[in-house]
């Protein structure tokens, strides 16, 4: 199956920072990869389904001039937090279908935000 | 209300124990799946089924289409079992998952 990568795995920065998170699919072209969040002891949450080469699809909620998604090529896809605060300190995790259709997802490792 | 409801929330067992975990879900699914979540947060997809039942090695997983439930059985549970474990469902294609609140498995030696 596909194997992700996700950078970095924590970040603890001061509020108003920009952060930008990193997946990469290793092995396999993705077209779509999904960003999630979790906030301590809740579910995980879809935020955005990130399309290669168009704009993303973000979930009801979600500002997308808050959390800027690129997926510029088929390997990589990249979250930005912009101007953090806070209320945003979470766990961020993305994944990629392993194939078209329905498919086992593969997950990165997460990234841990701690917005001061 | 939450579309997945699993049960247990919390559960520990001793070593060797039968582990059943259910989910519910309460709309129309293209696949059930079941994920691992370890304490650093990392999650493994253990499975994806949309009819009848899967095993891999201790691990089984069904599916009842009709009532919309789901079951994670563990055979001979093992300390290294413990984690938490997710039901979620994909409506298809290119959909993200949404899921449940999990189950928190504890195994004791």
């Amino acid at each position: 199956g596909a194997v992700v990568s996700q950078h970095p795995s924590r970040v603890i920065c001061k509020s108003g920072t920009s952060v930008k998170i990193e997946c990469r699919s290793l092995d396999f072209q993705a077209t779509t990869m999904f960003w999630y969040r979790q906030f301590p002891k809740k579910s995980l949450m879809l935020m955005a389904t990130s399309n290669e080469g168009s704009k993303a699809t973000y979930e009801q909620g979600v500002e997308k001039d808050k959390f800027l998604i690129n997926h510029a090529s088929l390997t990589l896809s990249t979250l930005t937090v912009t101007s953090a605060h806070p209320e945003d300190s979470s766990f961020y995790i993305c994944s990629v279908n392993d194939g078209p259709g329905n498919q086992p997802q593969h997950f990165g490792d997460g990234t841990r935000l701690s917005i001061l | 209300k939450n579309e997945v409801e699993q049960s247990p929330q919390n559960l520990t067992a001793q070593e060797g124990e039968f582990i059943t975990i259910n989910c519910s879900y309460s709309v129309g699914i293209s696949a059930l799946h079941w994920l691992q979540q370890h304490p650093g947060g990392g999650i493994v997809s253990l499975f994806m089924l949309s009819s009848g039942k899967k095993k891999h090695g201790r691990l089984i997983a069904t599916i009842n289409i009709q009532e919309k439930h789901s079951s994670l059985h563990i055979t001979a549970s093992h300390p290294r079992d413990s984690a938490v474990y997710i039901c979620a469902y994909s409506g298809g294609g290119a959909d993200g998952l949404t899921f449940g609140k999990g189950t928190h498995l504890i195994i004791q030696p």
